[in-house]
């Protein structure tokens, strides 16, 4: 199967900041990626699909200025959190795999906490 | 109404014994996933089935589309096995999309 890396795995910020995580494809050809994020306890959101090349298509209720997807090549996507507040504060995953009859492939995560 | 709805919410097993989550959906799909999720947060895609049953190892995952139901059973639990095991479906209106159920907590206990 894919594997799929993500970075940082864990970040802390301050609020106001913006932090960039990096979701990559290591051995599969990504047209699409996928963006969640998941709060303790509870299942996984999605936050919108990165599409290779074009614009990511945001899930309703997410803001596409705040959280900037960028997916520059089929190996990576970068999830963007601008001006990060306290409840971004999250756990953010991404994965790859959308034929609808294929596996996917879930990255790590990343811990998000903005202080 | 959850479109995919997951039982047991938490389960505790002891060791050996033999384990089943159950997930039913209410939407046409194309195909459904177990997944499973480390304390750690890492998720690992466990099956993908669209009929039938599947077999990994201890585990074994069976879907009944008529009755829009899908079980996944754990031979022979074993503590490394404690996780959240998550149920997904791909809608056949919702192309790729995932639609998840709530997760069931499973601990084994030694």
């Amino acid at each position: 199967g894919a594997v799929v890396s993500q970075h940082p795995s864990r970040v802390i910020c301050k609020s106001g900041t913006s932090v960039k995580i990096e979701c990559r494809s290591l051995d599969f050809q990504a047209t699409t990626m996928f963006w969640y994020r998941q709060f303790p306890k509870k299942s996984l959101m999605l936050m919108a699909t990165s599409n290779e090349g074009s614009k990511a298509t945001y899930e309703q209720g997410v803001e596409k200025d705040k959280f900037l997807i960028n997916h520059a090549s089929l190996t990576l996507s970068t999830l963007t959190v601008t001006s990060a507040h306290p409840e971004d504060s999250s756990f953010y995953i991404c994965s790859v795999g959308g034929g609808t009859g294929t596996r996917r492939f879930f990255g790590p995560g990343t811990r998000l906490t903005v202080l | 109404k959850n479109e995919v709805e997951q039982s047991p919410q938490n389960l505790t097993a002891q060791e050996g014994e033999f384990i089943t989550i159950n997930c039913s959906y209410s939407v046409g799909i194309s195909a459904l996933h177990w997944l499973q999720q480390h304390p750690g947060g890492g998720i690992v895609s466990l099956f993908m089935l669209s009929s039938g049953k599947k077999k990994h190892g201890r585990l074994i995952a069976t879907i009944n589309i008529q009755e829009k139901h899908s079980s996944l059973h754990i031979t022979a639990s074993h503590p490394r096995d404690s996780a959240v095991y998550i149920c997904a479906v791909t809608k056949e209106t919702s192309g790729s999309r995932l639609t998840f159920g709530e997760g069931t907590q499973l601990t084994v206990n030694p």
